[in-house]
């Protein structure tokens, strides 16, 4: 089963339109720490935020915005006023404990954003 | 700039062959993951080294192998490649292997192509 899905393959919007990325995570561990990823067309992973499982304080920064709710297992991420710089796929990602005791980012299968000007 | 080094940017090899791509973390950080990226599998873990110590392993096939160094720089070997293979392998590393200090920042990858 997934442990991150991420149901929005694809979002096209027009630029300054604001655009919500999708992400719930499955996890039975009372400590995680969620991630969100940017992977331009140039192909490198970009990190953005990690929310700890123990703080669900929703986060802004800039025209980027993150809203975690542990009562539906969401982390969800918007951008505000989109611009075509923010053409991108988006990860989430879920970090748990695995045997050993390190903690190993899972991540979803990402969301294609598209902005058009 | 994540501060993470991954050479070479692009390979090209025949099916049968053997490769190695290399990993230089960011400074000050212990763990070094590596990770495959496919379109038809995303984003696999492979597997995770923490101060020259395998960690933890994920999807890594017996054909692949990676070791962490005492300078803390990290190779992953890949073996009697198939065309399947072909992807696009990042590294990534972490101050630590546990807790808030698994945020991890990625290197630019290495895409391999298996002709």
């Amino acid at each position: 089963a997934q442990k991150v899905t991420q149901a929005q393959t694809e979002i096209s919007v027009v630029e300054k339109e604001d655009v919500t990325l999708d992400c719930v995570y499955e996890t039975r561990d009372t400590t995680y720490y969620l991630f969100w990823y940017k992977q331009p067309p140039s192909g490198e992973l970009v990190f953005l935020i990690r929310r700890n499982s123990f703080d669900e304080q929703n986060e802004i920064s800039g025209r980027y915005s993150w809203n975690f709710q542990k009562s539906t297992s969401s982390f969800n991420f918007t951008i505000t006023a989109s611009q075509v710089v923010d053409s991108a796929v988006y990860f989430c990602a879920l970090s748990e404990a695995v045997e050993g005791g390190s903690y190993i980012p899972t991540f979803g299968r990402g969301t294609s954003l598209i902005v058009h000007p | 700039d994540s501060g993470v080094t991954q050479t070479p940017k692009h390979l090209i090899t025949a099916t049968g062959q053997r490769v190695t791509l290399r990993c230089s973390p960011r400074s000050g950080d212990l763990s070094v993951y590596w990770y495959q990226q496919s379109l038809d599998q995303g984003l696999q873990f492979l597997i995770q080294y923490y101060n020259g110590e395998e960690r933890a392993k994920g999807n890594i096939l017996e054909r692949f192998s990676a070791q962490q160094f005492p300078d803390l720089h990290s190779e992953l070997n890949l073996s009697s490649l198939e065309l399947g293979d072909s992807a696009l392998y990042f590294c990534a590393s972490s101050k630590g292997g546990t807790g808030v200090n698994t945020e991890a920042f990625f290197g630019q990858g290495t895409r391999l192509t298996v002709v």
